[in-house]
């Protein structure tokens, strides 16, 4: 079946830091793959995504390449700011349209 | 343009009652999901409408039901309630004839606690 595994948090990190969130994911065939990013008290709103192998999604300086070889959809940015505080959800759709989520990592920014 | 809503927000209830929440999809968006995220877990597919019938379900119970209307809204029905029902439930909506690459835009959700 389809899973995601991600990296446990929390993570804490000091402002301008760099940040990596490892994801990795099981699934048959040619998945697309997602980080969406749940703020305090909100819902989930999408951060990037891929659709096919070495693809590198990106957005509001995050990044993320997916590569199959090694099954990962890591989650990167060079310098995070305290407003980057919040649960980072990694995912994947496989097979109809139901979206397969981690269990989130918690990351808190320290000025 | 509105994206996805959902009411109530909030929600308190007994066990072994009902509850029932409400979704509107995104503008031009006819396919609705729903999920459940438990305090600290990842959201967990409940199931998807498209054109008013159930077209994908996931590991949930027959306790859990729900409906589409012909304007693509939807309901999500929770009957004899448990503890472990208490959860955020969250909507998302998204054009099917996109396929798996379109993106899901969620709503803010509807945090359930049932005592």
């Amino acid at each position: 079946g389809n899973s995601v595994t991600q990296m446990e948090g929390p993570v804490t990190l000091s402002e301008e830091a760099f940040l990596t969130i490892n994801c990795t994911y099981t699934a048959t065939g040619y998945p697309s793959l997602f980080w969406y990013v749940q703020y305090p008290g909100e819902g989930l709103q999408l951060l990037l995504k891929a659709t096919k192998a070495d693809d590198k999604g990106s957005n509001k300086g995050f990044e993320a390449t997916y590569r199959k070889e090694t099954t990962s959809f890591h989650l990167e940015k060079g310098s995070v700011q305290v407003s980057d505080s919040a649960v980072y959800f990694c995912a994947l759709a496989n097979s109809g349209y139901a979206l397969n989520f981690g269990k989130g990592t918690s990351l808190l920014v320290t000025p | 343009d509105a994206g996805v809503t959902q009411s109530p927000t909030h929600l308190i209830k007994t066990r072994g009652q009902q509850v029932t929440l409400r979704c509107s999809p995104k503008s031009g968006h006819d396919t609705v999901s729903w999920y459940q995220q438990a305090l600290g877990q990842g959201p967990q597919f409940i199931f998807q409408y498209y054109e008013e019938e159930e077209r994908q379900r996931g590991n949930f119970p027959d306790r859990f039901s729900g409906h589409q209307f012909p304007n693509y809204s939807s309901e999500l029905n929770v009957n004899a309630l448990l503890l472990g029902d208490s959860a955020l439930y969250l909507c998302a909506s998204s054009p099917r004839l996109a396929g798996l690459q379109e993106t899901q835009y969620f709503g803010p959700g509807t945090r359930l606690l049932v005592l």
